[in-house]
């Protein structure tokens, strides 16, 4: 299975700064011969089902705020919000589909500073 | 837009089956290339995908429950199940039903709002 690792564990950021969260995958997620990272980007608040950010690494999902961003290849990737806002406070996963089962990170929690 | 439902016991006893069902609404299950999946979640903790199933009756399992999990469908009903056999307190969660977008999005696009099973004795 490819284990997803996901740094820190939480973090607390002020409003309108930046948030950073890293993302290792145990093996490659890249489709060499498409160029296509499997890796996709979850948000989930409290009480709430997972809701798709981002995915193939960098694709923002329609209707999600250009203030989320993906970024990384092969093994190493980063989901960045640009300027926290209040309603950003919740727990982000990665998630990996280039093989089965599919895996999820631990979980990062995005607090207010 | 399509949604999705959970429904079924939010109760069942040790070594019984767990039962649940999706269904769909607002768009034709058959209606673009999905696969209809399961994922679950223990209170406080992350996230587990079960497995998941093709209109065709494709099914692809977690190896980690594969021997316990059947996903069905039935897309005149516009549902798909999940049954889990001989539960025990490790499968206390909450079950999501959720559609992956093979086409477009390669992702979980949409999720049901979850239902809690506990499992007791």
């Amino acid at each position: 299975d490819i284990v997803m690792t996901q740094s820190p564990d939480s973090l607390a950021v002020s409003l309108g700064e930046r948030a950073t969260i890293n993302c290792k995958s145990s093996q490659s997620v890249l489709y060499t011969s498409i160029s296509k990272n499997y890796l996709s980007w979850y948000q989930q608040k409290p009480g709430q089902p997972p809701k798709l950010l981002i995915y193939r690494a960098s694709t923002r999902e329609s209707g999600v705020p250009d203030r989320f961003s993906g970024s990384g290849s092969g093994t190493d990737f980063t989901l960045t919000i640009s300027s926290l806002q209040a309603e950003d406070v919740a727990v982000y996963y990665c998630q990996q589909y280039y093989s089965t089962p599919w895996t999820f990170g631990q979980g990062t929690k995005v607090e207010i500073k | 837009q399509m949604q999705l439902q959970e429904s079924g016991p939010g109760l069942v006893k040790t070594s019984q089956t767990l039962s649940l069902t999706c269904t769909v609404s607002g768009a034709s299950m058959s209606s673009g290339s999905y696969y209809w999946s399961w994922i679950r979640q223990p209170a406080g903790k992350g996230l587990e995908w079960i497995g998941h199933i093709y209109t065709s009756g494709d099914t692809y399992y977690n190896a980690s429950l594969k021997s316990r999990v059947t996903i069905s469908v039935d897309t005149l009903k516009s549902q798909f199940s999940l049954r889990l056999y001989s539960v025990t307190a490790a499968d206390t969660a909450v079950y999501y039903c959720a559609r992956w977008d093979n086409g477009n999005d390669d992702a979980f696009d949409v999720w049901g709002q979850g239902t809690m099973v506990a499992v007791s004795s």
